[in-house]
């Protein structure tokens, strides 16, 4: 099974509201990353915190990083109506080259 | 300006038929990873490789082959095998590293049965 597991799947808001998202995951990482992904449309990189890292900021972002549960918060300030995508956390196995993606939560946000 | 290029953007395939999706990236990047994504889900691992001439299965493999000749070109080529190929394909590359460093994907090649 998929090691990352978002929550909620899908979260409509509206403009200038906050989105807050959640990822949990299994077993030991290195880093914890986000992902956005419009529809159709590859993925694209948000932001990566490192396991010793309790939150960081990028822009309109803040990632949250809780190893002690297992859990990463990805917080959107300010929402547009251009955040409207999917968003993935990512987590890889210590010592392997594999990324595992969660199910991601689909975001809309209404103008 | 740097990137991945997928090809082609919409596939259909026959009954009994492979074909070759496409994959190039002029990032420089070792790693290269293809990946499936079904409506609503998440990605799943097909291959991935960590170096020209050298491969590794990843959660999803059968009925797929890939190959890795040259560090820009990672093509998948989806077999006859394959029962239920419908789906979207993402390919995606990075730094190799232990210490997992951010992929940069393509935008996918859409794959339907006719």
């Amino acid at each position: 099974s998929q090691q990352g597991e978002e929550d909620p799947q899908a979260l409509s808001i509206q403009e200038g509201e906050n989105a807050t998202m959640n990822c949990s995951y299994k077993t030991s990482i290195n880093n914890l990353q986000w992902y956005r992904q419009n529809s159709g449309r590859g993925l694209v990189h948000l932001i990566l915190i490192r396991s010793n890292e309790r939150e960081k900021h990028s822009g309109r972002l803040r990632v949250t990083l809780d190893t002690s549960k297992k859990s990463s918060s990805l917080l959107i300030t300010a929402s547009r109506a251009a955040d409207t995508a999917s968003y993935f956390c990512a987590t890889g196995l210590t010592g392997t080259y594999k990324y595992i993606f969660g199910t991601g939560t689909r975001l809309k946000v209404l103008a | 300006d740097g990137g991945i290029t997928q090809s082609p953007k919409y596939l259909f395939r026959k009954e009994g038929q492979n074909v070759t999706l496409s994959c190039e990236q002029n990032l420089n990047h070792d790693a290269m990873y293809w990946y499936r994504q079904d409506p609503g889900q998440g990605l799943r691992l097909i291959y991935y490789s960590q170096i020209v001439n050298d491969f590794q299965k990843g959660d999803i493999a059968e009925g797929y082959s890939v190959s890795r000749e040259k560090k820009e070109s990672f093509p998948l080529t989806v077999t006859s095998a394959q029962k239920n190929p419908t789906a979207f394909y993402l390919c995606a590359s990075s730094i190799a590293s232990q210490v997992l460093q951010p992929q940069h994907f393509g935008d996918g090649t859409r794959l339907s049965i006719l």
